[in-house]
This record gives C-alpha cells, structure tokens and sequence, in this order.
C-alpha cells in the first residue's frame, strides 16, 4: 500500500493555459475523490468517482473544469482557460466503500500568475 | 448549504498545557470526522464519532460528538510539539459522499 500519489506536487501557470493534474489512488480503492483547498480553509468538495462513474459534481466545478478517471484507476483534473482565483491546493482522496475512511494524497499546489 | 466553524482559529500554547477545540454546525450530521493536516500534505484521518454523545479517546486526544450531532470537541492533554498542525472537522451524511470542512484551526505548540 503506497498511498494516494499525486502529480505534479506544484504547478505554476500563466492565467489561461490549461493545467491537468494526476491522482492515482490506493489499487481497489473503488471511490475517488477531488476536493480543493484554499489557504487558510478547509478543503471544499469538487467531485468523486465509483470506479469509471462520475457520480457527482460540486457546483463549485465551473465548465472550464473537468475530471476523468478512465477504467476506474487513475484520476486526472484538468483546468482549462486557468485563472487567478483557480490559485488553490488541489487534493484527491480514495476510499475502498461508501463512508470508509479516506486516504489524501499530498495534493497539487497550484499557482495562477 | 451545511457549515462547520471551528474556533479558535489560530491558537499557540506551552508545551504541557491542555486545550479544547471546537466545531459548531446549525445542521445534524450523521457523523463528524477530524483531520489534521500537516503544511504541504492531504489531511490525515484521526477519528470518526457517529453517535450523539460519543466520547472517543486516542492516547492524549479526547472528541466528543454533540448530543444532537450539531457539534464536536477536540481536548488534547498535555499538548506536545508534534502536535502542532491543522485540525480539520468534517461532517458527512448517510448516503452522501461528500464531506464538508469546517474551517479549521491551526494550532501550534511551543517547546
């Protein structure tokens, strides 16, 4: 068991590039989940898988944001059209069942310039 | 929209000392969860309290879950330099996979 693993650590971009980020959750974890964290609060749900099946959506996830997790493994974010106020850390967690514990990865700094 | 605030929101003390620190919702949760969170890492999982009045007890920290589950404590004993983070409260429902944060509070103790 290597944890979530998440990739890149930090990002720096210039507002308007696009960014994706890669989460690869605990092998067997079935739910995965994206939340982001803004300094000084705490982190705010953006959306989360069952396997392949996006389940959920937070109204806090604009059309310039969308989420994968192709064959139910890994997970990537991507960003599109970046802007100053996109600036946060990003987390993924995985859990093996619905209300079971979950594991964080270390999170992707980002930073819009 | 369920909110969780947590107070202090910043607390720095002695090393040895105690503290207490809170979560308070307007709204009932099935259970509450608490987190600390180191800088530059995910949130890492100490406890999780389902029953109305439940006490849970790990080593020198003590929660307790309100009795109509609209709140929670945090107690920690003889406070330690590692104990220094940021303590997250979260709140789920049955049937809902998301969590909401409180706002957390960053405590730090000095040696």
């Amino acid at each position: 068991d290597t944890g979530v693993s998440q990739d890149p650590r930090h990002k720096i971009t210039k507002r308007g590039q696009n960014v994706t980020f890669r989460c690869d959750p605990i092998s067997e974890h079935n739910r995965l989940y994206w939340y982001r964290q803004t300094l000084g609060q705490g982190p705010e749900f953006l959306t989360y898988f069952q396997n392949e099946a996006q389940l959920e959506k937070s109204r806090l996830l604009s059309d310039r944001f969308s989420a994968e997790r192709p064959k139910g493994s890994f997970s990537t974010l991507e960003i599109q059209r970046t802007e100053q106020g996109d600036s946060a850390m990003y987390l993924c967690a995985s859990s093996p069942w619905v209300g079971g514990k979950l594991f964080f990865g270390s999170g992707t700094q980002l930073s819009v310039l | 929209t369920q909110l969780l605030e947590q107070s202090p929101q910043f607390l720095s003390i002695q090393e040895g000392e105690n503290l207490t620190v809170y979560c308070n919702s307007s709204s009932v949760f099935s259970s509450l969860q608490w987190y600390r969170q180191e800088p530059g890492e995910g949130p890492v999982l100490l406890v999780t309290v389902v029953t109305g009045g439940e006490v849970k007890k790990l080593k020198r920290l003590t929660f307790q879950f309100g009795d109509a589950r609209k709140d929670s404590s945090l107690h920690i004993t003889a406070a330690q330099p590692g104990d220094t983070g940021l303590y997250l409260c979260a709140g789920g429902n049955f049937g809902n996979e998301k969590l909401t944060f409180g706002t957390g509070t960053r405590l730090t103790i000095i040696p």
